[in-house]
């Protein structure tokens, strides 16, 4: 079967630098999506990886190695608004976008 | 980045009506647009796959003749909630498919803000 790992919850604090990690098991990969969601409202897109290595965004970076399965979203310089739930979603063989089921990230001050 | 709107963006019926939502992506094409729910502290439940022409396909479970998926144009994917009742109260969201040059593809997909539905 198809299955993406994320921790559920994670917390950090304010201005300090989390990791959220991400392991998959699909049948293919065409690429890997992390997408920020707020509680109530529906996802944003935050990066895309398909070849091996980090990708930066400003305070955001994405690191995939396709050979060991595995993703990661960095977060640095973490603000309170960063408050949110991180999803990892791979594309299979068949095009098809296979979802984790998100982790939940909760700044304190 | 690509735009996609939805309309209405909150639904309170009473049970046994049906609902209609829609979906637009405001400044691309989207050949394929997807319809998930979600329900509170769960994950995104994708319910079908739309595809601009032809028919919708469906997840596992997903009852198509309850939830009427119409994507007539390149813009626009709209889902009927038929007969709705108490138990489809939930979160559901649209989102579009973006497909870029052969030099750069990716299957990247950008969100409606999602439009919640309650059904008394």
């Amino acid at each position: 079967g198809q299955n993406i790992d994320q921790p559920t919850e994670m917390t950090a604090t304010e201005g300090a630098i989390v990791q959220i990690n991400c392991t998959y098991q699909t049948s293919g990969f065409n690429g890997l999506f992390w997408y920020q969601q707020h509680a109530g409202e529906a996802p944003t897109f935050l990066s895309y990886n398909v070849l091996d290595g980090l990708e930066e965004k400003g305070r955001f970076s994405s690191f995939l190695s396709r050979s060991k399965g595995y993703s990661y979203l960095l977060l640095k310089e973490l603000q309170m608004k960063d408050s949110a739930s991180y999803l990892c979603a791979v594309i299979d063989s068949n095009y098809q976008l296979i979802w984790g089921a998100g982790t939940k990230l909760i700044i304190k001050p | 980045g690509a735009v996609v709107s939805q309309h209405p963006s909150w639904v309170i019926c009473k049970s046994g009506t049906s609902v209609k939502i829609e979906c637009r992506s405001l400044d691309f094409q989207a050949t394929t647009m997807f319809w998930y729910r979600q329900f509170p502290k769960q994950s995104l439940m994708l319910m079908a796959t739309s595809n601009e022409g032809s028919k919708a396909t469906y997840e596992q479970g997903v009852e198509k003749d309850k939830f009427l998926i119409n994507h007539a144009s390149l813009t626009l994917s709209t889902l009927t909630v038929t007969s709705a009742h108490p138990e489809d109260s939930s979160f559901y969201i649209c989102s579009a498919r973006v497909l870029y040059s052969a030099s750069f593809t990716t299957e990247t997909q950008y969100f409606g803000p999602g439009t919640r539905l309650l059904v008394l």
